[in-house]
């Protein structure tokens, strides 16, 4: 079993609609959990940290549930700007991070 | 200002000749980390350097190789690139490694592409 798995997508959806991405984990000793942002060709970019309780910034929400070893990303209202690929990306203390192959977000106008 | 800048953005190199990526930081972090993404793939983790202790990635193979002169500068050196080294190679820094603290996360350069013909 890989350690991050993301559904590759793509994720075809209207301006203004409200998409979810989940991701599983296979290390239950995972402490870190992160959401990046990749455009193409371009290098990841770190979009938000995903915390226990789970946290929002704005139009994104991200959630942690341990116990079923998946995170999960929503976005609402979603934006032309959107349309990237999101990577899922977890770590064990001071190991280095552990990225998902991504699942590719198109919205379209 | 970039601050992990890597040079060159693209970089042709021919089947089985040696080739050298840089990769340059201006935060003086502590860590330095050489990712591999093929298309559609994930950032795969060949290597990463505490400070000057060099941890290599258990299935990196041996063709690819790294050095880190100093806090500021890494390379990787590619000894003799096959068509399956095609790929954009992303170098990233971070400050102690410790991503459990709340400030720490990963700094990329904008990667180098490489083609191999």
């Amino acid at each position: 079993r890989k350690e991050v798995e993301q559904d590759p997508g793509p994720f075809n959806v209207p301006e203004g609609a409200t998409v979810a991405f989940n991701c599983t984990y296979s290390n239950s000793a995972s402490q870190s959990f992160f959401w990046y942002r990749q455009d193409c060709r371009k290098e990841p970019k770190l979009l938000m940290s995903v915390y226990s309780s789970g946290n929002e910034d704005g139009r994104f929400t991200a959630q942690l549930n341990r116990a079923s070893q998946y995170i999960s990303l929503l976005i609402r209202d979603s934006k032309l700007s959107d349309s990237a690929t999101y990577l899922c990306v977890v770590n064990k203390g001071n190991t280095p991070l552990v990225f998902g192959k991504g699942t590719r977000l198109s919205v379209i106008a | 200002d970039a601050m992990v800048i890597q040079n060159p953005r693209y970089q042709v190199t021919q089947f089985g000749k040696p080739v050298t990526l840089s990769c340059s930081q201006t935060l003086n972090h502590n860590v330095m980390y050489w990712y591999q993404q093929k298309s559609s793939q994930a950032p795969k983790l060949l290597f990463h350097y505490y400070d000057k202790d060099f941890n290599n990635e258990a299935d990196t193979p041996d063709n690819f190789q790294s050095r880190r002169p100093n806090t500021s500068f890494c390379f990787l050196d590619i000894r003799s690139p096959g068509l399956g080294d095609a790929a954009m190679y992303l170098c990233a820094t971070s400050r102690t490694g410790d991503f459990l603290w709340p400030n720490e996360k990963l700094f990329f350069g904008s990667g180098t592409q490489l083609s191999v013909l």
